[in-house]
């Protein structure tokens, strides 16, 4: 089965500036979730859905960021305006719900750096 | 709320050495373990999931236990080879909290 998708794999922005991300999960996964990884750091949960509902946005600063899934299948991550401090790695996982074992399997991530 | 602590933050060891790794956590109300590599520049690659009603796992020269009640989890490996040179780290699956990782231990073998 093809794993989990993210485009774009790099981008270089200046602070104040916009920029989404994207996600394709794996078919048939119900839940998705974003991460925030600062190097030498381990990942940061933002959001996590539930096919199309936002089951914990606890971590995700609303006042910039926001994101979305699409018919319960892609979604996007937006940055608006970007600041320095949100030069990181962005990591989408998902995760089967058939067995309840919630295992996440990951994308490559986007390696954000906003100058 | 759950904090994740691993220990060491780096580690360098000859090949063919067996190793482990530590990852403990302050809430034990979890409900799955999960272990992981990373390579540079690259995703994380899942290694082991524990469920909170089992106490290991193994896949090939791994092995991960579980101890709730210590709040710990191992990570073994076994004839350490070159190509096992990563950052490995633990992620928890919480109740009411969600997923909480670890920093990671940046292991590295020698030929």
């Amino acid at each position: 089965e093809a794993g989990v998708a993210q485009s774009p794999r790099y981008k270089i922005i200046e602070k104040r500036q916009s920029v989404a991300f994207w996600c394709n999960p794996i078919s048939g996964h119900a839940t998705l979730y974003w991460y925030q990884q600062i190097l030498g750091q381990g990942p940061k949960l933002l959001i996590q859905f539930q096919n199309n509902g936002v089951v914990d946005d606890s971590q995700l600063p609303k006042d910039r960021f926001s994101a979305e899934r699409l018919k319960g299948v892609d979604s996007t991550l937006k940055i608006q305006p970007a600041k320095l401090e949100d030069s990181a790695v962005y990591l989408c996982a998902s995760s089967p719900d058939r067995d309840y074992s919630y295992e996440q399997y990951f994308g490559p991530g986007t390696r954000l750096t906003v100058t | 709320k759950q904090e994740v602590t691993q220990i060491p933050a780096a580690l360098s060891v000859p090949e063919g050495e067996n190793l482990v790794l530590n990852c403990s956590f302050t809430d034990s109300a979890i409900y799955n373990l999960q272990w992981f590599r990373q390579d540079p520049g690259k995703g994380l690659t899942s290694l082991l999931l524990i469920q909170s009603s089992q106490r290991e796992q193994t896949s090939g020269r791994l092995n991960a236990s579980l101890d709730k009640s210590s709040g710990r989890s191992t990570l073994y490996i076994a004839a350490s080879q070159p190509g096992d040179s990563a950052t490995y780290l633990c992620a928890l699956g919480n109740y009411g909290q969600n997923f909480v990782f670890g920093p990671g231990t940046r292991l590295s073998v020698l030929p």
